[in-house]
This record gives C-alpha cells, structure tokens and sequence, in this order.
C-alpha cells in the first residue's frame, strides 16, 4: 500500500492522558500536515512538517500540542493532558517536493475521550 | 471567518444528469484550489485541482471552473453515479510564498445521487 499511513485509527483516551497519533507519508512524499476535523465541519490545518522541521504550526493550540517529523520514522502529533473538547478526527496528508501538488490523505485518527 | 464556503449542506442529483457542486472564498492570496471527495469513516480522497492561472480543467467525468473575478469555483460531474454520493470538499491554497502551506477547506457538501 502507497498510501499515506496513520494509525492507531482509533483511540481512547481518559481525561489527562497522552495521546499519540502517528503517520507514514507517501514513498517520496517529504512534506507532511495534519488536520483536525470536528463533527459537522470541515478540516482545520494545524501543522506542516518537513524531515526534521517545523515549517509553518499556526495552526495549532499553542498548548498541550506538539509535532514532530523526524529524520527516520513517522511524523507524530501529541496531544499531553487530553480533553474532551479534542474529541475529533485528525488526518495526516503528504505531498512531494514540487509545489502545485495536491497533498494526498491518511484515513485518519478518531480520537475519543471519556 | 471562514475563507471558504460552500453554502450548500447538501445536494440531491438523479442518476445520469448533472451534479454541480460551488465554493467561494474571500482570500484572494489563494491560487491553487483542489476538490475532495470523503466517505464516511475514510481520509478525504483528492479528485480534481486547477491553478489561479487556468479558468477551467477536466479530468474525466470531473471538470473544475474558476471565476476569479467572483471568487468562485465549481466542480461539475456529469454523468452521475451512485458512487458519487458522497461529501465533497473543496480547499484552497496559496504558494506565492514559494512553498506549500496548509489547505483551507470548505464545509462540505454531501452530494446524494438518486436512481
């Protein structure tokens, strides 16, 4: 499978917990985001990662949030002390190096907190 | 404020006639735009793209149209097909920057084709 990678695709997590949601981009495919999806709404960007950089996060909660695209392995976003109000769907897409390329998604993360 | 819009929540087609799906945006920084199409319980699967200095391109059964001077695009599927039912997305981008940024999406409109 090509495609973009993200797991686990579901989790459940208590009140104050970590969660950590991981994703593969696509082979060749160095630019990584990751979205957020609330019921009934669209996707909200969050963060775009190159290999090693955080290139533009102005779309992230400027607490409990973090992400990361390291040299080896897949990218990461973790949530710490986890609320109710993270109940959502995070996706992960990747597109290549060139501009003009339409970033391809993972069948994302539900995320649910009790 | 959203950037994108997509006023229709939903949209009922018959099978075999035209589906016409629209978005507008107020960001006029945006220069790249891209329909989606999403079923439940999976990522948003890209469909169709068209960069600010087209009006118009085709993939298929799939064209996009844009009217920059009204901000407006649209994503026309003719003929439908059960398959198409769906929610379609349509996002906007801009790489005057020189590098790819976030996508902005729309709401949404789900898109129901009747036999």
């Amino acid at each position: 499978n090509a495609g973009v990678m993200q797991n686990p695709r579901h989790l459940v997590r208590r009140r104050g917990q970590e969660a950590r949601l991981r994703c593969s981009p696509m082979k060749g495919h160095s630019h990584v985001y990751w979205y957020r999806q609330l019921p009934e709404e669209g996707l909200k960007f969050m963060v775009y990662l190159q290999k090693e950089n955080i290139i533009d996060e102005s779309g992230m909660p400027k607490e409990r949030f973090s992400a990361e695209f390291p040299k080896e392995g897949p990218s990461i976003l973790r949530i710490q002390q986890v609320v109710r109000g993270d109940s959502a769907a995070y996706f992960c897409a990747s597109s290549p190096r060139s501009t003009g390329q339409p970033q391809h998604f993972g069948d994302g993360t539900r995320l649910s907190i009790l | 404020d959203q950037q994108v819009k997509q006023n229709s929540p939903s949209l009922s087609v018959q099978e075999g006639r035209i589906s016409i799906l629209n978005c507008d945006y107020t960001n006029s920084m945006f220069d790249y735009f891209l329909w989606y199409k999403k079923y439940p319980a999976e990522g948003p699967t890209f469909l169709i793209s068209i960069s600010s200095i087209k009006d118009k391109n085709e993939d298929g059964r799939f064209t996009v149209f844009l009217n920059k001077s009204a901000k407006h695009l649209s994503l026309h599927i003719v003929p439908s097909q059960p398959g198409d039912s769906a929610v379609y997305f349509c996002a906007a981008s801009s790489y005057s920057g020189g590098g790819a940024d976030g996508l902005t999406f729309g709401k949404g409109t789900h898109l129901i084709i009747q036999p």
